[in-house]
């Protein structure tokens, strides 16, 4: 079965560099989440999109933003990266109004910020 | 604001030997997820629970979860070591809120 893809898988910048992470769903999904889990921590919610349009926002800085486009892919970008960007950052799918809203996760993005 | 609370965070076990792993959560939540995580990885769904009193079991874990008193179990029997990874309870907000929220992890080591 299709899975979340995401691209790319890892990532190397500089401070003060800018960054864009790609996900795409798993097909006929309409629902997307971005989370951040920093070294040793749990994953943090950061936004979520459902039919391109922003549903939920959580600690996510002001330096980042994201979207959902029309074939319902979505992009972070990441503007003047610091040290403390450097994570993994998972996208997950699902179907709004399906049996359980379960959530799926992409492989992820590791991110990391020299 | 929901909050997660796992434990215990680090659990160190022998093989063969059984053990639980709590998650408390604070505000009314229907819905509750166990993951897994091997370092590097992502995160595999193991359980979704999605009402009160439901029980769901694969192999040597199983699942619980009682909404009115806001806890979820995930009980290992007879551990193996293939078992030793990090395993993350995440609770729903609720309502119209389907954000995660995460507990802080449980790392479990079995040993031979």
């Amino acid at each position: 079965a299709a899975g979340v893809i995401q691209s790319p898988r890892h990532l190397i910048k500089e401070k003060r560099e800018t960054a864009t992470l790609k996900c795409y769903p798993i097909p006929r999904h309409d629902t997307v989440y971005w989370y951040q889990q920093g070294p040793g921590q749990d994953p943090q919610f950061l936004i979520s999109f459902y039919e391109k349009m922003q549903s939920d926002k959580g600690s996510i800085p002001d330096r980042f933003s994201a979207q959902q486009f029309s074939d319902y892919h979505s992009e972070l970008n990441m503007s003047s990266l610091e040290l403390g960007d450097s994570a993994l950052y998972f996208c997950a799918s699902s179907l709004f109004g399906g049996l359980s809203y379960e959530q799926y996760f992409g492989p992820g993005t590791r991110l990391t910020v020299t | 604001e929901l909050k997660v609370e796992q434990n215990p965070l680090f659990l160190s076990m022998q093989e063969g030997k059984n053990y639980t792993i709590y998650c408390n959560y604070s505000t009314t939540s229907d819905r509750l997820y166990w993951y897994r995580q091997d370092p590097g990885k992502s995160l595999e769904s193991l359980f979704v629970l999605l009402s009160n009193g439901a029980v769901k079991q694969e192999g040597r874990l199983m699942a619980s979860l009682d909404t009115k008193a806001r806890l979820s179990t995930l009980h290992i029997t007879a551990a193996v070591h293939d078992l030793s990874a990090t395993y993350f309870c995440a609770v729903e907000g609720g309502g119209s809120n389907y954000k995660l929220t995460f507990g802080k992890g449980t790392l479990l080591t079995v040993n031979p």
